[in-house]
């Protein structure tokens, strides 16, 4: 079946420091792909998507770019603020119309 | 209102009350979605319903019971819960269920306490 396996946290980094969050994924045909962000006492909001090999996406300086060849969709941010401390969750979407989660890494994020 | 809304925000229930969860979406989206949130467990799907219609039920409990009575509203009604069903509760809902590309948009969750 399909799969997500997210980096494990928790992360913890200084201000302006550089981020990376590993994602790999498995699954049957071609999905999408998702980063998902949690603040605390809130529900997922969506942070970046991609829906096709090669595809990067990227919002409030993160980015992720779809790799096929090596079924990741790494989430980066060249500067990290207080404010993006939360919890990030990789996704995939399949036409089947399920969503498959992966575990999710905790960011803290030290002024 | 806009975006998707969850009432209540928070619930303290014993093992033998009923109660029910609501969901409420303004985005003219046709699915919505139950997953369970149990700290330091991963995201739990429970129900889908896409067009009004139940089209994923995870192997969840019989003392929880999904109703979706229009493509807007989504309830989760509860009875006989047991404390490790103790969990943040969100609902979601997306334009298509059956669409790979599209997002889930979620509600601020209700946190569910069972004594």
């Amino acid at each position: 079946g399909d799969s997500v396996t997210q980096m494990e946290g928790p992360v913890t980094l200084s201000e302006e420091a550089c981020l990376t969050i590993n994602c790999t994924y498995t699954a049957t045909g071609y999905p999408s792909l998702f980063w998902y962000v949690q603040y605390p006492g809130e529900g997922l909001q969506l942070l970046l998507k991609a829906t096709k090999a090669d595809d990067k996406g990227s919002n409030k300086g993160f980015e992720a770019t779809y790799r096929k060849e090596t079924t990741s969709f790494h989430l980066e941010k060249g500067s990290v603020q207080v404010s993006d401390s939360a919890v990030y969750f990789c996704a995939l979407g399949t036409n089947a119309g399920k969503s498959t989660f992966g575990d999710g890494t905790t960011l803290t994020v030290k002024p | 209102e806009t975006g998707v809304t969850q009432t209540p925000r928070h619930l303290v229930m014993g093992m033998t009350n009923k109660k029910s969860l609501k969901c409420e979406q303004h985005l003219g989206h046709n699915a919505m979605y139950w997953y369970k949130q149990s700290a330091k467990k991963p995201l739990e799907l429970m129900f889908v319903y896409n067009f009004k219609e139940q089209t994923e039920n995870n192997s969840v409990p019989s003392r929880f019971s999904p109703e979706c009575p229009n493509s807007s509203h989504l309830f989760l009604h509860l009875h006989t819960l047991q404390p490790e069903d103790s969990a943040l509760y969100l609902c979601a809902s997306s334009q298509d269920g059956t669409r790979r590309a599209d997002e889930q948009f979620f509600g601020p969750g209700t946190r569910l306490t069972v004594l």
